[in-house]
């Protein structure tokens, strides 16, 4: 299995709608997770943290699922402003490094 | 809120030419990197760096690369003679807690690099 892999979609939704995203990663000793999201051109920057089973930020909710070793993350009436890339992004092995998943491509259309 | 900033923004340089790119992290952060992206593709880890030693490094930070933190406010990133494949967006990053426990890390809005 690779350290991270995300759908890298695109996923097109309708303004409103409700769209998750899953990410699996490899090493099952990982204590924190993260979701980044990065526009075009931009640098990464922090959604959210998921350190235990779950966390949720307004629209925005993030489970962890140690089992399965797979990170969600949930968007709640979709805006605009979500159209980004979404990057599941994990620790590496020896914890001296965040490993980046590809990104998952949203695009919310009025 | 703090701010890791890099510059500069876009650097144009000729293949096998030394570049530098400079950085300043975030003040009370002890853990710091690079990561680069490649135009499309996902972003790529280079080196972390805590304690003035680097930490681990990726099978891309080949001896043409090396890092510094001359000074105890600036990291830099050292190419020594730049190739075509060496194009890319370069992030800075850092952290306060080794792999960014809770608050991952902070990235400053990177430096462009064209070789041409």
């Amino acid at each position: 299995r690779k350290e991270v892999e995300q759908d890298p979609g695109p996923f097109n939704v309708p303004e409103g709608a409700t769209v998750a995203f899953n990410c699996t990663y490899s090493n099952s000793a990982s204590q924190s997770f993260f979701w980044y999201r990065q526009d075009c051109r931009k640098e990464p920057k922090l959604l959210m943290s998921v350190y235990s089973s779950g966390n949720e930020d307004g629209r925005f909710t993030a489970q962890l699922n140690r089992a399965s070793q797979y990170i969600s993350l949930l968007i709640r009436d979709s805006k605009l402003s979500d159209s980004a890339t979404y990057l599941c992004v994990v620790p590496g092995e020896y914890g001296n490094k965040l490993v980046f998943g590809a990104g998952t491509i949203l695009r919310v259309k009025s | 809120e703090p701010e890791v900033t890099q510059t500069p923004s876009h650097q144009v340089t000729q293949m096998g030419q030394e570049v530098i790119l400079r950085c300043v992290p975030i003040s009370n952060h002890l853990y710091f990197y690079w990561y680069r992206q490649i135009l499309g593709q996902k972003v790529e880890f280079l080196v972390s760096f805590y304690n003035n030693e680097i930490s681990e490094k990726s099978e891309i930070f080949d001896d043409q690369f090396s890092v510094e933190r001359p000074d105890g406010s600036n990291f830099t990133l050292k190419i020594r003679s730049t190739k075509l494949e060496d194009s890319a967006m370069y992030f800075c990053a850092s952290s306060l807690y080794r792999q960014g426990l809770r608050y991952g890390y902070t990235f400053g809005s990177g430096t462009r690099l064209t070789v041409v």
